[in-house]
C-alpha cells in the first residue's frame, strides 16, 4: 500500500518562512508525481493553491511556491501571514490513482 | 463561475445504498475528469475515486472498489457516486472535484462544499 507522507505538524511566526513536504514510500517524488498542494481550514472544504509541482491557481498567493525539493514534494510559504494558520495536504498521482498526504497543520504563533 | 454542489448525503444504515450527486456548473463539464475524496470529520482527506471526460473509464480505491460506481451524465453536467453495501467506515464528507482538462494528471482546482455520509444503525 502507498504511503504519502507528510510533516504532522510545523510552527512558524508571522513573517517567517516555512517549507512542507511530500514523500512518497514508493522512491523518489518526481514531476512525474504530478504534486498537488492544498489548504483547508476549519469547517470549509480545501482550496487548491499548487497544481503539477511548482504551478499556482489564479488565486493562490504569491508568497505560496511549490517545488522538489530533495526528492520529495515541497510547499514553501514566503512571509506567513495569520491567516495561513491551516491543515496542508499534498496528493501524488500514481497512474490512475491518487494519494493524499496525511496533512500537515501549520501553526502561526 | 465554476461551481460544484453535492447533493445526497444523509443516514443510512450499514448495508445500505447511497447515490450522491454533484451539479457542475460554470464551465464545460464533458472535458474535464471528475473526482470525489472524503473526509472523515477530524480526520485527513482520502481519494476515492476518478471518471474520464466521457465516462469511459473509472478506477477506484481500494476501501471501496466493488462498492461503488462513479458515473456521470455529459448531458445534465452531472456527476454521481452510487454507494452499496455501505459500513460504518464510509462514514464522512464526500466531495466532488473537478480534475484535469482532458487527461487524469491535470490540475485540481475545484472542490465542491462537501455532503456528509453517515452510516449508523
Amino acid at each position: 500500500q502507498t504511503v504519502v507522507t507528510q510533516e504532522p505538524s510545523l510552527t512558524v511566526s508571522p513573517g517567517g518562512t516555512v517549507t512542507l513536504t511530500c514523500a512518497s514510500s514508493t522512491g523518489a517524488v518526481t514531476s512525474g508525481y504530478y504534486p498537488n498542494w492544498f489548504q483547508q481550514k476549519p469547517g470549509q472544504a480545501p482550496r487548491a493553491l499548487i497544481y503539477s509541482t511548482t504551478n499556482k491557481h489564479s488565486w493562490t498567493p504569491a508568497r505560496f511556491s511549490g517545488s522538489l525539493l530533495g526528492g520529495k514534494a515541497a510547499l514553501t510559504l514566503s512571509g506567513v501571514q495569520p491567516e495561513d494558520e491551516a491543515e496542508y495536504y499534498c496528493l501524488l498521482y500514481y497512474g490512475g490513482a491518487w494519494v493524499f498526504g496525511g496533512g500537515t497543520t501549520l501553526t502561526v504563533l | 463561475e465554476v461551481q460544484l454542489v453535492e447533493s445526497g448525503g444523509g443516514l443510512v444504515q450499514p448495508g445500505g445504498s447511497l447515490r450522491l450527486s454533484c451539479a457542475a456548473s460554470g464551465f464545460t463539464f464533458r472535458s474535464y475528469w471528475m473526482h470525489w475524496v472524503r473526509q472523515v470529520p477530524g480526520k485527513g482527506l482520502e481519494w476515492v475515486s476518478r471518471i474520464n471526460s466521457d465516462g469511459t473509464s473509472t478506477t477506484y480505491a481500494d476501501s471501496v472498489k466493488v462498492r461503488f460506481t462513479i458515473s456521470r451524465d455529459n448531458a445534465e453536467n452531472t456527476l454521481f457516486l452510487q454507494m452499496s453495501s455501505l459500513r460504518a467506515e464510509d462514514t464522512a464528507v464526500y466531495y466532488c472535484i473537478r480534475g484535469g482538462e482532458g487527461n487524469s494528471y491535470g490540475a485540481w482546482g475545484y472542490w465542491g462544499q462537501g455532503t456528509l455520509v453517515t452510516v449508523s444503525s
